[in-house]
């Protein structure tokens, strides 16, 4: 069973701090590796898909890295504000998921951001 | 704006109830998701589809269905709801090809009493 870990599970900020979280997955026949947000009460939405060993993709405040390697991502977030608030998901996606590119899911990381 | 739309935001079931969960996108995808969401447990893949009528099973597929008879809608089907199926249910869908990211229905909070 492929197993995508993320860490911390939940992260408490003050507005204005920076801050970044990790998402682990199998390094052996990667394909895709995708970040999702999803506020309360919204549908997740779609962030970043990294497919290539070194990426790095940026959207205003947020950036992620990606190490295909070691099996490992980082998403930072510059200048948290509330409207950060969310869950933040990772999901690996297998050189076998088939067309579909089905995804494996991480447990999120819940962040908090006080005014 | 493309939409994955699923039917009902909140759904309250009894026990031996056949339920039924609807799915709908706009966006002519091939690709269909259900996955069910448990605290602590992630999103976890109950049922695919990659085409009209073809279907796949996830990881956790035991006590669900599915059907897919048009592309733009996909249902999940609980045959005789029970509690331990009481849990958050998302759609999603996403284009075959290239590395786009999934579009996710805004899910359905199922309870089951």
């Amino acid at each position: 069973i492929l197993n995508v870990e993320q860490s911390p599970q939940s992260l408490h900020v003050q507005e204005g701090d920076s801050t970044n979280f990790t998402c682990s997955f199998p390094s052996s026949n990667f394909y895709a590796l995708h970040w999702y947000r999803w506020e309360t009460a919204k549908s997740p939405e779609a962030l970043f898909v990294m497919t290539l060993n070194g990426d790095e993709k940026k959207k205003g405040r947020i950036s992620a890295t990606l190490n295909t390697k070691e099996g490992y991502s980082y998403l930072y977030i510059k200048g948290s504000q509330p409207e950060d608030s969310a869950t933040y998901l990772c999901a690996f996606g297998s050189v076998y998921g088939g067309a579909t590119n089905k995804l494996i899911f991480g447990t999120g990381t819940l962040l908090a951001v006080q005014p | 704006d493309v939409k994955v739309t699923q039917s009902s935001r909140y759904l309250v079931k009894r026990t031996g109830e056949k339920v039924f969960l609807e799915c709908v996108q706009d966006m002519d995808h091939e690709n269909m998701f259900w996955y069910r969401q448990d605290p602590g447990l992630g999103l976890r893949l109950i049922y695919f589809s990659y085409d009209v009528k073809m279907k796949e099973k996830g990881d956790i597929p035991e006590g669900y269905s599915v059907s897919r008879e048009k592309k733009e809608r996909f249902s999940l089907i609980l045959e005789s709801a029970s509690t331990n199926q009481t849990s958050m249910y998302l759609c999603a869908s996403r284009t075959s090809g290239g590395n786009y990211g999934y579009t996710f229905g805004s899910g359905t909070r199922l309870t089951v009493v």
